[in-house]
């Protein structure tokens, strides 16, 4: 079946750094979401990327659709502690199905 | 802003009993979804449910478990001979199409 590939699986930066994490996939998805999920909470919707090659930005965050829409990267610049957490990429195919994948835990040293 | 509620926030359950985990979705969504998530583990999907019946599930749905939209507002997740490996947090999400909204999950441990 469809998998995401996630990485890196776990990170630890200083306060300040930017961070990346990407998905990727042999298969084509329709839709990627970025999500952010902090202990004992549900995922929290980030990003949401509609269109192949779409460049989004929220705040100090910002996705783009690969236009082979077989990828997704995340990017966070000048990390804060409330970054810390785990995120996770989510793709949709043609058939909105939405699988996950699993997850980047980002730790920041103190 | 409206939120995908769940209840409870936690159960714990002997194995073998039935649990019945609830979720109210946000109002004007039309999909609705139960994920599954080991601890320190992935999101898993387990069912979908659109237009009063199941959409899409997972091999790990099986005849264990079972949802219902009884009424207008509640979606619930039934698993009716509970086991140690169902010990997980359950999270409800609800969409206008693809983009989920999560609520804040029910931590489900059978002992």
């Amino acid at each position: 079946g469809q998998q995401l590939n996630q990485s890196p699986q776990s990170m630890f930066i200083q306060e300040g750094e930017d961070v990346s994490m990407n998905c990727t996939s042999s298969s084509i998805f329709n839709t990627w979401l970025w999500y952010k999920q902090d202990p004992g909470e549900g995922p929290v919707l980030l990003i949401a990327l509609y269109k192949a090659g779409e460049l989004t930005s929220n705040g100090r965050l910002t996705a783009q659709f690969g236009i082979t829409r077989k990828d997704s990267f995340l990017n966070i610049s000048a990390s804060i502690p409330s970054d810390v957490g785990i995120y996770f990429c989510a793709g949709a195919n043609r058939d909105d199905k939405i699988i996950f994948g699993k997850g980047t835990r980002l730790h920041i040293l103190p | 802003e409206p939120e995908v509620t769940q209840t409870p926030s936690h159960q714990v359950t002997q194995m073998g009993q039935e649990v019945i985990l609830r979720c109210v979705p946000i109002s004007n969504h039309l999909y609705f979804y139960w994920y599954r998530q080991i601890l320190g583990q992935k999101v898993e999907f387990l069912v979908s449910f659109y237009n009063n019946e199941i959409s899409e599930k997972s091999e790990i749905f099986d005849d264990q478990f079972s949802v219902e939209r009884p009424d207008g507002s509640n979606f619930t997740l039934k698993i009716r001979s509970t086991k140690l490996e169902d010990s997980a947090m359950y999270f409800c999400a609800s969409s206008e199409r693809v983009t989920l909204h999560f609520g804040n999950g029910t931590r489900l441990t059978v002992t």
